[in-house]
């Protein structure tokens, strides 16, 4: 049974530029959630896509955009990028729920110089 | 405000023995989850336990159990006979609605021979 799958690993930007971060839920969960994880600090809660829309959304601004595909499956965007974007982008899977436990993927750490 | 505090930024225990770690949380819902995720330097996080609000019983999985005290909005993590491999950070997390996790800041586990 496959875990939750993040692509790419790792990846490096420059400012202004913008990125796709793939994310493939855990077998048969159909909710998947994003966070940014700052070095040294807990995750932030981004947004969570259930049923192809986005249920939920945290304090971050409409540069951070999200898709989820009819597998599941989902992408995060992120436009014109800073250098406070830097930091590890966490995907999550769960059953769509409340209080449903969210299994975590490898991540993806992002260096925007 | 819903909030999680962790107090502890770093614990050092010897292998074999118990420890603590401390979670507060804040929140007015009647209906919430806990959480407990495990960090390795690896960075992916790795769900250990959960405790429901309604749950009469503290939760237990394997040698991790949560002291969940309600009325003192603490749920805090007991690990009995500690291994090497249990250093990492520990994250407490709270789930008010719809699978959001709210993260503490986390503390710093180090395990000694």
């Amino acid at each position: 049974d496959a875990g939750v799958t993040q692509s790419p690993t790792h990846l490096i930007k420059t400012r202004g530029q913008q990125v796709t971060l793939r994310c493939s839920p855990k077998s048969g969960h159909d909710t998947v959630s994003w966070y940014q994880q700052a070095l040294g600090q807990g995750p932030q809660f981004i947004f969570q896509y259930y049923e192809e829309e986005e249920r939920q959304r945290g304090n971050f601004p409409d540069r951070f955009s999200g898709h989820q595909f009819p597998n599941y499956s989902s992408e995060l965007n992120v436009n014109a990028l800073l250098l406070g974007d830097s930091a590890l982008y966490l995907c999550a899977s769960s059953l769509g729920g409340p209080k449903e436990t969210q299994y975590f993927g490898p991540g993806t750490r992002l260096l925007v110089l | 405000a819903q909030k999680i505090t962790q107090t502890q930024p770093g614990m050092f225990v010897q292998e074999k023995e118990a420890v603590t770690l401390d979670c507060t949380y804040d929140t007015s819902d009647p209906s919430y989850g806990l959480f407990w995720y495990k960090q390795p330097s690896s960075g992916e996080m790795i769900f250990l336990i959960y405790q429901g609000s309604y749950d009469q019983q503290n939760a237990t999985e394997g040698r991790y159990s949560l002291n969940f005290q309600k009325a003192r909005k603490s749920a805090n993590l007991v690990i009995s006979a500690s291994q090497l491999g249990d250093s990492a950070m520990y994250f407490c997390a709270m789930s008010p609605l719809y699978n959001k996790l709210i993260f503490g800041a986390g503390t710093r586990l180090a395990v000694h021979p």
